[in-house]
């Protein structure tokens, strides 16, 4: 059956970076993209961007452009989403998303930044 | 960017009422639209793709319709599990984007 599986919860200082990992199972990795969306406390969900499994081709979120980066690993039908300059209202779940038909998500990652 | 605006924002209902919810693109998107239910603490579960496509698995209670710029997720009887925040997200240009949500609260 198709899987997302996210790397735990971080806890993260202002200025510092993270990167968020989502494992897939269950499909042909490079068949399908991955979205990125983010959900602050209490608001509500917003997409962060889109990385094509397939050629590793991306779009970002303006807000973000500059400080985000989406990779995959073919080899480990893994796709990576690193944020930098972490900042308070970065503090969010990061979910991965399988592209496509937005059919599969993973459980989501908290990502807490606090001094 | 496109906005995405749904109406209500959100409601009361009661079990076994018929819902609209009301998703309007800024610009037209052509049915490259879909609707996701989430409940507290949970990821998204995706109800519908390409405006009116039913996913594997989701209930033929819901249904959704529209193309263009405007779009409608209906649930013809409303039960208990049904109770969550709903949103659109558009993906026909980048960036994408979500609809505010629409919170089904109940009566």
């Amino acid at each position: 059956q198709v899987q997302l599986v996210q790397s735990g919860a971080e806890v993260k200082k202002p200025g510092a970076s993270v990167k968020v990992s989502c494992k897939a199972s269950g499909y042909t990795f490079t068949s399908y993209g991955i979205s990125w969306v983010r959900q602050a406390p209490g608001q509500g969900l917003e997409w962060m961007g889109w990385i094509s499994a397939y050629n590793g081709n991306t779009n970002y979120a303006q807000k973000l452009q500059g400080r985000v980066t989406m990779t995959t690993d073919t080899s480990t039908s893994t796709a990576y989403m690193e944020l930098r300059s972490l900042r308070s209202d970065d503090t969010a779940v990061y979910y991965c998303a399988r592209a496509g038909r937005f059919d599969y998500w993973g459980q989501g990652t908290l990502v807490t930044v606090s001094s | 960017d496109i906005q995405m605006t749904q109406s209500p924002s959100s409601l009361s209902a009661s079990v076994g009422d018929r819902v609209t919810i009301t998703c309007r693109a800024s610009q037209g998107i052509s049915n490259y639209l879909a609707w996701f239910q989430q409940k507290p603490g949970k990821a998204p579960k995706s109800l519908i793709y390409a405006a009116s496509s039913l996913q594997s698995g989701v209930p033929s209670k819901f249904s959704g319709s529209g193309s263009g710029t405007d779009f409608t997720l209906t649930i013809s009887s409303l039960q208990p599990e049904d109770f969550a925040t709903y949103y659109c997200q558009q993906y026909n240009s980048y960036p994408w984007t979500f609809g505010q949500g629409t919170k089904v609260e109940i009566k």
